[in-house]
């Protein structure tokens, strides 16, 4: 039990549709980092948000936005979405900038028809 | 060539037997972690290593920091142990992480 959720486990949407998945961090938690594993790959970093801001971002186009929220909630947005958009969406979450110690949700299981 | 990069990719054992994963990886650090996947996608974290070497259990995860190398060691392998075992890096100068692609280990009774 890493005390870090995701919502939901799995989804399934249509091509150009919209999705919203949902990460509730450890109380404490102001940093939270989204990652992308497509089938029989390792995990991709998205993006990072330190206090609500975004920290970083990998090699995602801007159809992937995030939001974080005081009560250590955040989002995952993906518009448009496409076929290769299919995949594990992990999120997790740290006490700080600079924590090595990361904890993982369970992910979201994405399907994109 | 990816930044982190693990063999075998794939490993099946009899219960019982002694488990090796490797991974070497290619940019400076502040830390390395082993990490479990179990097929329902939740990641747990196992290891966090800077330098040395950490037991937990039968796990077994150590670092060469000059050879930009880790291990991980199974003892006694089980069933249970079956999952896709990753390594990830924490670069210098980044909080993100850096993943190798896993290990799929497979444990038979």
């Amino acid at each position: 039990e890493t005390g870090v959720t995701q919502s939901p486990t799995h989804l399934i949407k249509t091509r150009g549709q919209q999705v919203t998945l949902r990460c509730s961090s450890q109380s404490g938690h102001n940093t939270v980092s989204w990652y992308q594993q497509a089938l029989g790959q390792g995990p991709q970093f998205i993006f990072q948000y330190y206090r609500e801001e975004e920290n970083g971002r990998g090699n995602f186009p801007p159809r992937f936005s995030g939001l974080q929220f005081p009560n250590y909630s955040s989002e995952l947005n993906v518009n448009a979405l496409e076929l290769d958009d299919s995949a594990l969406y992990l999120c997790a979450s740290s006490l700080s900038i600079g924590a090595t110690e990361a904890f993982f949700g369970q992910g979201t299981r994405l399907t994109v028809v | 060539k990816n930044e982190v990069e693990q063999s075998p990719q794939n490993l099946t054992a009899q219960e019982g037997e002694f488990i090796t994963i490797n991974c070497s990886y290619s940019v400076g650090i502040s830390a390395l972690h082993w990490l479990q996947q179990h097929p329902g996608g939740g990641i747990v974290s196992l290891f966090m290593l800077s330098s040395g070497k950490k037991k937990h259990g039968r796990l077994i995860a150590t670092i060469n920091i000059q050879e930009k190398h880790s291990s991980l060691h199974i003892t006694a392998s089980h069933p249970r142990d079956s999952a896709v075992y990753i390594c990830a890096v924490t670069g210098r100068n980044t909080d993100k992480l850096i993943f190798g692609t896993g290990t799929r280990l497979q444990v038979f009774p």
